[in-house]
């Protein structure tokens, strides 16, 4: 597509409850990444996807949350048994690859709230 | 342990007004520095440096780039009331993300 495409916008739902947030990247685009950025706060990485392995999961916050990519394109974040503080906007945005000079576009992110 | 630091954290001129807005880094390999800027949700595009010395310029806004020093700053020149926004550095260190400041929150008022 022409940019990075996230799906829902915004997603009210209750504690307990599991979520899944997609994005669709740029066509093209092997790199991919999940960000969450919190009210007032800067950005937290969670996963870096490069096609459809990732390498490093290390910033997801604890094992309620887990990610995969299909076909080197769409990804799904999978938040299970949702708490108040996973309450944030997340941003995925994707690069051509991660080859030096490449930039990285952000997808209009999907805001959770966790009642 | 790598680091980005923007400051000011915030940031309130009049329109018409000159802004710096500054980013500091501490990475190993670095690659490239990128600026952002962010008004509702999704942070957009502005410029990419990965040389020294050379001021990527667009319109009113430009910046350049110190990495002997290891900082870079963004210019806005002649503000107005559409510049208010967070504005974002972020660091591409070759590793499996890129390193993002916690952002300066510019106002222009009227």
């Amino acid at each position: 597509g022409a940019g990075v495409s996230q799906s829902p916008s915004n997603k009210v739902t209750e504690k307990g409850k599991d979520v899944e947030l997609r994005c669709d990247p740029i066509s093209g685009h092997t790199a991919l990444y999940w960000y969450r950025q919190s009210l007032g706060q800067g950005l937290e990485f969670l996963i870096y996807f490069q096609g459809n392995s990732a390498p490093d999961k290390s910033g997801l916050p604890s094992d309620r949350f887990s990610a995969e990519r299909t076909g080197g394109s769409v990804s799904t974040l999978t938040i299970q048994r949702t708490q108040q503080e996973d309450s944030a906007v997340y941003l995925c945005a994707s690069s051509l690859d991660r080859a030096p000079g490449n930039t990285i576009y952000f997808g209009e992110g999907s805001w959770l709230t966790v009642v | 342990e790598d680091k980005v630091v923007q400051s000011p954290l915030s940031l309130v001129v009049h329109e018409g007004d000159t802004v710096t807005l500054n980013c500091s880094y501490e990475v190993t390999n670095f690659r490239s520095l990128l600026w952002y800027k962010q008004e509702k949700k999704a942070p957009t595009f502005l410029f990419m440096l990965t040389s020294s010395g050379i001021e990527k310029k667009s319109g009113r806004l430009s910046s350049i780039l110190d990495k002997k020093e290891l900082f870079s700053i963004l210019n806005i020149t002649a503000t107005q009331t559409g510049d208010s926004a967070v504005y974002l550095c972020a660091v591409d260190y070759g590793g499996n993300q890129f390193y993002f400041g916690t952002g300066t929150s510019l106002t222009v008022i009227p």
